[in-house]
């Protein structure tokens, strides 16, 4: 089974309208973290928003937010007023427990690709 | 500037001939990791390190090496580099093994092997 799965290959939005990329994990340790990760198309990885397992709110950075339901299994991100800037690849992830010793495993889903229109 | 610095960003070489692909972080951080990236796949990791010395298999480590001899440096090592492993390569590291530690990144070795 997939560790995480992005159902959605490629999103448009409207530039100025919000949208949700989807993100679902799969794990059996209750201690772990998401992430959500930017890749524009020069390339580079870009850290956007952590949410821990255990953490009761939903986390927000500026004009991200992450839609946690731990009973789902599920950590999507909404990104709020689309901007043109905002036409990347984006990643999630899950940073989990393996062995011994810490959060060693981080683990990626495929990527949505998100394209804004003007 | 803190980061992660991988080289080359861009290379070529045929089926068999060794190569390796540095990375180096200015950060004191204790873990770092190698990841692939084809399409539709996502990013795959290769390797992992949790200190000097301690390096672990991730999930698509056939085909690599690696070595933490220095906290700063994590080269990947391609023994008999194939045609297979056509890739785009990025190098990572974080603070710690802590649950909520993000990745940094370095921009990528893009490789083609012949």
């Amino acid at each position: 089974a997939q560790k995480i799965t992005q159902t959605q290959p490629g999103m448009f939005v409207q530039e100025k309208e919000a949208v949700t990329l989807d993100c679902t994990y799969d794990t059996s340790d209750p201690s772990y973290g998401l992430f959500w990760y930017k890749q524009p198309s020069s390339g580079e990885m870009i850290f956007l928003i952590y949410q821990g397992s255990y953490d009761q709110q939903n986390a927000t950075e500026g004009r991200y937010s992450l839609n946690f339901q731990k009973a789902r299994k599920s950590a999507n991100l909404v990104i709020s007023a689309s901007q043109l800037g905002d036409s990347a690849m984006y990643f999630c992830a899950m940073r989990e427990p393996f062995n011994s010793g810490g959060y060693q495993k981080v683990t990626f889903g495929t990527g949505t690709k998100l394209q804004v229109i003007p | 500037e803190a980061q992660v610095t991988q080289n080359p960003r861009y290379l070529i070489t045929v089926t068999g001939k060794k190569l390796t692909v540095t990375c180096s972080q200015n950060m004191n951080h204790e873990y770092m990791s190698w990841y692939r990236q084809d399409p539709g796949l996502g990013l795959r990791q290769i390797y992992y390190s949790m200190n000097v010395e301690v390096t672990d298999k991730g999930d698509v480590p056939e085909g690599y090496k690696v070595s933490r001899k220095e906290k700063r440096n994590f080269p990947l090592i391609l023994e008999s580099p194939s045609p297979n492993q056509t890739s785009l390569y990025f190098c990572a590291s974080s603070l710690d093994l802590g649950q909520g530690s993000p990745l940094h990144f370095g921009n990528g070795t893009r490789l083609t092997v012949t």
